[in-house]
């Protein structure tokens, strides 16, 4: 049981260049959040699938897109990198009738140059 | 490398003794809180969690206390222990996908 997976760990873009994040749960959960994490300030959410099918904006959105590509899979796209988006991005899941938050990737550190 | 900020609030703990850590959360709605740790390069690891009709919960080494009259959440480590060293952090639910999270305290344990 590998819990929540992430890929890659660490990534460096130019300005203007494209990546996706990978995220992948095998623990049967329904939900699944991206977060992001900078200096000085707790996580934040940036999108969140509620289920299979579904995506939602979180509190920081703009320069991204997500896919729920199936139950296990969640992708986070930044269609053109800019410095701003420098951070650590965390994949997390739950199962959302017991409303907890506890399962986390292991991060991807992105540096956009 | 580290993954939260460089002026955390740190807290130097003695190995042996107890650590008590604090977290002051915003909405006096919330019902449900988190506690996480996270080691230098790694994801948040749950530790402890508590509903808001409970004052107390206790788990294996920790101890999370709620005060709701004050809106004060805290956590306590029994007998600190080398590898309890990281940032803790505790989060607020604002509804069924959303959390508001601390941005933590480094804790320090001294051999």
């Amino acid at each position: 049981n590998a819990g929540v997976t992430q890929t890659p760990k660490f990534q460096v873009l130019k300005t203007g260049q494209s990546m996706t994040l990978q995220c992948a749960q095998d623990m049967n959960h329904n939900s699944m959040y991206w977060y992001r994490q900078d200096p000085g300030m707790g996580l934040r959410l940036i999108y969140y699938s509620a289920s299979e099918g579904t995506t939602d904006k979180g509190e920081v959105p703009n320069g991204y897109n997500v896919s729920r590509l199936n139950k296990r899979e969640f992708s986070l796209r930044l269609e053109s990198a800019a410095p701003s988006q420098t951070s650590v991005y965390f994949c997390a899941s739950s199962e959302v009738n017991s409303g907890t938050l506890g399962d986390f990737g292991p991060g991807t550190r992105l540096t956009v140059l | 490398g580290e993954s939260v900020g460089l002026h955390l609030p740190t807290l130097s703990v003695q190995e042996g003794d107890n650590s008590i850590i604090n977290c002051a959360y915003s909405n006096s709605a919330s019902d449900y809180f988190i506690w996480y740790k996270q080691e230098s390069g790694k994801g948040p690891q749950f530790i402890i969690d508590i509903r808001s009709n409970m004052d107390k919960r206790q788990g294996q080494r920790v101890t999370v206390l709620l005060n709701k009259t004050v809106k004060h959440l805290s956590l306590q480590i029994a007998a600190t222990q080398p590898g309890d060293s990281a940032v803790y952090f505790c989060a607020e639910n604002k509804g069924t996908y959303k959390y508001i999270f601390g941005t933590g305290t480094r804790l320090k344990v001294l051999a």
